[in-house]
């Protein structure tokens, strides 16, 4: 069984500050992790993947990702936050007998503030 | 390449009624995959289909809902005797193969209210 915990389900940044948004997960095998945003009544998009390799991943928008098995964590930053990252953000995990299911976090919501 | 696309995005339904929920996944995709987001929840998976065959519905109500995938056409999912318990976005994900975490990729959703 896997599952996705989500520290958060708000946070509240100024524009230009940090964004660090924390995600730990549960796996029984290597996981594969996944962050994803969501801006309003719109899908999915997928931000970046961590699958094997290099664990510091860099996605789109200026965000990036670390993997760190030993904490079983996977938390996403972005050195300055923008008005537009005020979205929604989810962490996913997947493996490779799961079919390429992914079970999601409960997410957390961004606010920039000007 | 067009993406993932749902129709419709929004959907009303009186209780009783039956929704069908379309999903046309991306050119070359094989695999879709339909998710749930209640209000105020993430996303919980539903069902994951090839063509022509249900692979796992293992996250879908036992009574009521339905998926499929046929050999032409979009991919519909089906909710019977719709309940006011059936409110959600409906999303459908489609990706080209499984394994080596190949990420699937979003419609935009179908947002069903049940009056």
């Amino acid at each position: 069984a896997q599952s996705v915990t989500q520290l958060g389900s708000h946070v509240s940044v100024s524009e230009g500050a940090l964004v660090l948004l924390r995600c730990n997960y549960s796996s029984s095998v290597p996981p594969y992790l996944f962050w994803y945003v969501q801006y309003p009544n719109q899908g999915l998009q997928l931000l970046l993947k961590y699958t094997t390799g290099a664990t510091l991943v860099k996605g789109i928008n200026g965000f990036e990702a670390e993997f760190k098995k030993s904490e079983t964590s996977f938390h996403l930053t972005k050195p300055s936050a923008h008005m537009s990252d005020a979205a929604e953000y989810f962490c996913a995990v997947t493996r490779e007998a799961a079919g390429n299911k992914l079970t999601f976090g409960g997410g957390t919501r961004v606010l920039v503030k000007p | 390449n067009a993406g993932v696309m749902q129709n419709p995005r929004h959907l009303v339904r009186r209780r009783g009624q039956e929704a069908r929920l379309r999903c046309s996944p991306m050119k070359g995709h094989s695999h879709v995959y339909w998710y749930r987001q209640l209000p105020e929840e993430g996303l919980k998976f539903m069902v994951y289909l090839q063509k022509e065959n249900i692979i796992d519905e293992s996250g879908m109500p036992k009574e009521r809902f339905s998926a499929e995938f046929p050999k032409e056409g979009p991919s519909i999912l089906r909710i019977q005797q719709v309940v006011r318990g059936d409110s959600a976005a409906y999303f459908c994900a489609s990706s080209p193969s499984v394994g080596s975490g190949q990420p699937q990729h979003f419609g935009d959703g179908t947002r069903l209210s049940i009056l």
